[in-house]
């Protein structure tokens, strides 16, 4: 357990579909982060919030929507997603942008669209 | 794009020490060199960082070559729950967390 959880952990969706990702975490950080991790690919940076701000959004499409209501949680709406966006989509969590401080990651959500 | 090289793969007997090595020749001097893992379809876990001494902690040792341009993340007796894909990965600190993943090194320990 690295006190950040993820829910769902499985979802099935249809590219229709409107869903979300829910990331929590635990370890009073001020700074979260969504990955995508595709089949046979390293790990992207998706989204950084630091204290609820957006500060980076690494040219994601307009059909992956974050949102961070508080320092502890962070989400992930889906709509209209392609087959390709099939993938695990991970948060992790940091104190934030300061010396050394390393980012814990949750277990992620395995995401299929059919 | 990442700013490390790693190989594709490699494997280590259960009990020996596994040395997993990583190029970084462009390392910058405000760069700290950070190591993960990642164990089958779960998060990646955080081992170790340095940035110019050599660091140990309880999970592994880390040795920066003098000139900083490679590591080896040291795993001194892996067992089988070691096998993952291990992550090296440079990281400038100061006003971004920002982690560059790479492909990695899978590690296979094999009874």
């Amino acid at each position: 357990e690295t006190g950040v959880t993820q829910t769902p952990r499985h979802l099935v969706m249809g590219m229709t579909n409107k869903k979300s990702l829910k990331c929590e975490q635990h370890l009073g950080h001020n700074a979260m982060y969504w990955y995508k991790q595709s089949a046979k690919k390293p790990l992207e940076l998706m989204f950084v919030y630091n204290f609820k701000e957006q500060t980076e959004n690494n040219s994601v499409p307009s059909r992956f929507s974050p949102e961070c209501p508080n320092s502890s949680h962070l989400f992930l709406h889906l709509h209209t997603l392609q087959p390709e966006d099939s993938a695990l989509y991970l948060c992790a969590s940091s104190q934030g942008p300061s010396h050394q401080e390393t980012q814990y990651f949750g277990p992620g959500t395995r995401l299929l669209v059919l | 794009d990442a700013k490390t090289t790693q190989p594709t793969s490699m494997d280590c007997a259960e009990g020996r020490a596994a040395n997993l090595p990583c190029n970084h020749s462009t390392i910058s001097g405000n760069e700290y060199v950070y190591w993960y893992r990642q164990i089958h379809s779960q998060g990646p876990q955080y081992i170790i960082h340095g940035l110019k001494n050599n660091e140990t902690n309880e999970m592994a040792s880390l040795i920066i070559t003098e000139d900083r341009k490679s590591s080896t993340l040291i795993l001194p007796h892996a067992t089988l729950r070691d096998t993952a894909v291990y992550y090296c990965i440079v990281r400038v600190i100061y006003n971004t967390d920002k982690l560059i993943f790479g492909t990695g090194t899978r590690l296979q320990v094999f009874p």
